[in-house]
């Protein structure tokens, strides 16, 4: 899986768009790219995945830029609930993104969202 | 149930000690994972199974650590000789084979004493 690079931490106001990048310069042609999040004291949770197109569902948008080596994940309206470690995930999948496997977890970013 | 079961989710066990952490899976997955997270970092892959068998094992640090699904549903992380070192939080996840989202337990946090 290709490695990825995330800013440590991040801030965001209340109400605000969070945008939370991760470069993945080395990504490959079947690699795609997900996006996890854990909230303290609960395991991580599944928000989006994309290969090259913008995707968007009902927790948040992703942009992969069109060389494909870095994204960015999009919470339109941060609320507080929303602090947690955002972990960018890039991984080989087949078509669609569905895949099987062990997930490799970097540090992730600590997005704190304040009032 | 709705959701991946985690039991116990706190245990605390003397340095020599032999554990055994349980996850219920969500019914219908195939597919099961544990992993392991310490403070600070993120989870870290141990083992995964399809069905009944481990498909790859590759995380597990060493022969202290074992895993079983006999029925291809409930797993058991099996820790022998518990040392000071196997404090972490233990996460379970389970997603369907060709699922794009795996769904994690909360886990159970363990300390050896």
């Amino acid at each position: 899986d290709a490695k990825t690079t995330q800013p440590t931490s991040m801030d965001c106001a209340e109400g605000r768009a969070a945008n939370l990048p991760c470069n993945h310069s080395t990504i490959s042609g079947n690699e795609y790219v997900y996006w996890y999040r854990q909230i303290h004291s609960q395991g991580p949770q599944y928000i989006i995945h994309g290969l090259k197109n913008n995707e968007t569902n009902e927790m948040a948008s992703l942009i992969i830029t069109e060389d494909r080596k870095s994204s960015t994940l999009i919470l339109p309206h941060a609320t507080l609930r929303d602090t947690a470690v955002y972990y960018c995930i890039v991984r080989v999948a087949n078509a669609g993104g569905t895949s099987y496997g062990k997930l490799t977890f970097g540090q992730g970013t600590i997005l704190t969202v304040h009032p | 149930g709705a959701g991946v079961s985690q039991t116990p989710s706190n245990k605390v066990t003397e340095k020599g000690k032999y554990v055994e952490l349980r996850c219920d899976p969500i019914s219908g997955h195939t597919a099961l994972y544990w992993y392991r997270q310490s403070l600070g970092q993120g989870p870290e892959f141990l083992i995964y199974f399809q069905g009944t068998g481990a498909a790859d094992d590759s995380g597990l640090p060493n022969d202290r650590f074992f895993a079983v699904r006999p029925e291809g549903s409930v797993s058991t992380l099996k820790i022998q000789r518990t040392e000071r070192g196997d404090s972490a939080v233990y996460l379970c996840a389970s997603s369907l084979t060709g699922g794009y989202g795996y769904t994690f337990g909360s886990g159970t946090r363990l300390t050896v004493v």
